[in-house]
């Protein structure tokens, strides 16, 4: 198994130009989610989807859409690049495991896109 | 509000014990978990608690008290690969509509030293 892969792994771009960042895993995870990390921030939700053609607004969605259309792809869209969203950004996906306790499960790590907006 | 604390740095000796910990305050309590991120990689998961007491899993341990909103991890016979960030993360959604989402803290980078 690749577990969750991302590309691209670096990209620079203008500001204002477009760009998706493509994450998939072949664990057959319900759950997907897209963070970016800057330093002293820690990491951050972005969007996040409960299963295919589901998504959800994280902590700071601002700037970004995201599209599950299928289980295994999540995508996040950068319409109009700003020089703030220069970051790396994180893509995680978990299962759902209910228990009597309700769901559980960790979020396994995809190895990052590292982006630079001038 | 939501909020999680940890020391920004620690310095420690390879061989050595030492304590990271975690102070959060989360609208709702569904577990904590520990993550390790080496520098230009992905964080990789160390453990998970959700009950009060300590989890073992070989050199590494964690705490976890409820009521305190309070944890720690604790690294036994450092070595130096245990050189990362270790980010402490709470998971605050419960019920039907549960996510797993994580609310993680800016993580503590440890430095071990020969």
């Amino acid at each position: 198994n690749a577990g969750v892969t991302q590309t691209p792994k670096f990209r620079v771009l203008k500001t204002g130009q477009s760009m998706t960042l493509l994450c998939a895993q072949d664990m057959n995870h319900e759950y997907m989610y897209w963070y970016r990390q800057d330093p002293g921030m820690g990491l951050r939700l972005i969007h996040y989807s409960v299963g295919e053609g589901t998504t959800a607004k994280g902590e700071v969605p601002d700037g970004y859409n995201v599209s599950r259309l299928k289980k295994q792809n999540f995508l996040l869209g950068l319409e109009s690049a700003a020089p703030s969203q220069t970051s790396v950004y994180f893509c995680a996906s978990s299962y759902s495991r209910t228990s009597g306790s309700g769901p559980t499960g960790d979020q396994y790590f995809g190895p990052g896109t590292r982006l630079l907006v001038l | 509000g939501q909020n999680i604390d940890q020391p920004t740095e620690m310095t420690a000796t390879e061989g050595a014990i030492v304590q990271i910990n975690c102070t959060y305050q989360t609208s709702g309590f569904n577990g904590l978990f520990w993550y390790q991120q080496h520098a230009g990689e992905a964080p990789t998961f160390l453990s998970y608690n959700v009950l009060d007491g300590l989890e073992e899993k070989g050199r590494f341990s964690s705490f976890l008290s409820r009521s305190k909103g309070y944890s720690y991890l604790l690294l036994k016979e450092l070595q130096m690969k245990d050189s990362a960030s270790y980010l402490c993360a709470v998971k605050s959604g419960w019920g039907g509509g549960a996510t797993n989402k994580l609310i993680f803290g800016t993580g503590t980078l440890l430095a071990v030293q020969p």
